[in-house]
C-alpha cells in the first residue's frame, strides 16, 4: 500500500538531547513537509522541501533542522536549541514540485521531554 | 500573515444530529480542503473544492466554497459516534506558492 510513515510513533527527549524523527513516503510525491501541532492549536509549518536536495523554512524552523538526501525520506531533527519539543509531529507529502496542492500527512510521532 | 478563523472551536451533538461547521478569512482562497483528524492520527483530506460557488458530497458530509472566495462549510448529516475527531479546513491562494494555511480545527463529540 502507497502511503507516508512516521516513526517511532512515541518518543522522548532528554534535556540538551538532538532526537530525529523519521518520515518516509512511497507515494512517489516531489514535495514533503514538516508540521507541529499543539492541544488546541491548527498545524504550524516547521520545513518543506519541493525537491530532493533543497528545502524551506517554514513558520517555526528554529530549534529543527531536516535533510533531503533521497525523494522518499525527509527525517527531522528537533535541537537542543528548542526549549520546548513536546508536541505532535505530522509529516505530509504532495505531488508537485513548485506547487501547493492537497497534503497527504502520516499518522504523526508524540515527542515529550524527560 | 494569512489567518483563518474556524468555529466552533468545539462541539457536543447527539447522534443523529446534523453538524454544520465554518471556516472564514479576510483573504481570497482559490482552493478550500477540509481534513478529518482522528485522536493521535495524522489528518485524513475530506473534501477538496476548487471553484466558488462549488457543492461537493463525500457520503453524510456535504462543504461548500463560499462565492465571496473567502468562506467555506461543512455539513454532517446524521452524524454517528465515528464522526468524532477534529475537523480542519485549509486554504490555498491562487498562486499556489505559498504555503497552505490552517484552521485551528472544530473538535466534535458524538453523544450517543
Amino acid at each position: 500500500d502507497g502511503g507516508i510513515t512516521q516513526s517511532p510513533k512515541y518518543l522522548f527527549r532528554k534535556e540538551g538531547q538532538n532526537v530525529t524523527l523519521s518520515c518516509e513516503q512511497n507515494l512517489n510525491h516531489d514535495a514533503m513537509y514538516w508540521y507541529r501541532q499543539d492541544p488546541g492549536q491548527g498545524l504550524r509549518l516547521i520545513y518543506y522541501s519541493q525537491i530532493v536536495n533543497d528545502f524551506q523554512k517554514g513558520d517555526i524552523a528554529e530549534g529543527y533542522s531536516v535533510s533531503r538526501e533521497k525523494k522518499e525520506s525527509f527525517p527531522l531533527t528537533v535541537t537542543s536549541a528548542q526549549k520546548n519539543p513536546t508536541a505532535f509531529y505530522l509529516c505530509a507529502s504532495s505531488a508537485q514540485t513548485g506547487l501547493w496542492e492537497k497534503l497527504f500527512f502520516g499518522s504523526g510521532t508524540q515527542l515529550s521531554v524527560l | 500573515g494569512q489567518q483563518l478563523n474556524q468555529s466552533p472551536q468545539s462541539m457536543f451533538i447527539q447522534e443523529g444530529e446534523d453538524v454544520s461547521m465554518n471556516c472564514t478569512s479576510s483573504s481570497i482562497f482559490n482552493t478550500w480542503l477540509w481534513y478529518k483528524q482522528d485522536p493521535g492520527e495524522g489528518p485524513v483530506l475530506l473534501i477538496a473544492l476548487y471553484k466558488a460557488g462549488e457543492l461537493t458530497s463525500n457520503g453524510r458530509l456535504t462543504a461548500q466554497f463560499g462565492i465571496t472566495r473567502k468562506d467555506s462549510f461543512l455539513n454532517i448529516s446524521a452524524s454517528i459516534p465515528s464522526d468524532v475527531g477534529i475537523y480542519f479546513c485549509a486554504g490555498l491562494t491562487s498562486s499556489g506558492n505559498t504555503p497552505l494555511v490552517f484552521g485551528k480545527g472544530t473538535r466534535l463529540s458524538v453523544i450517543a
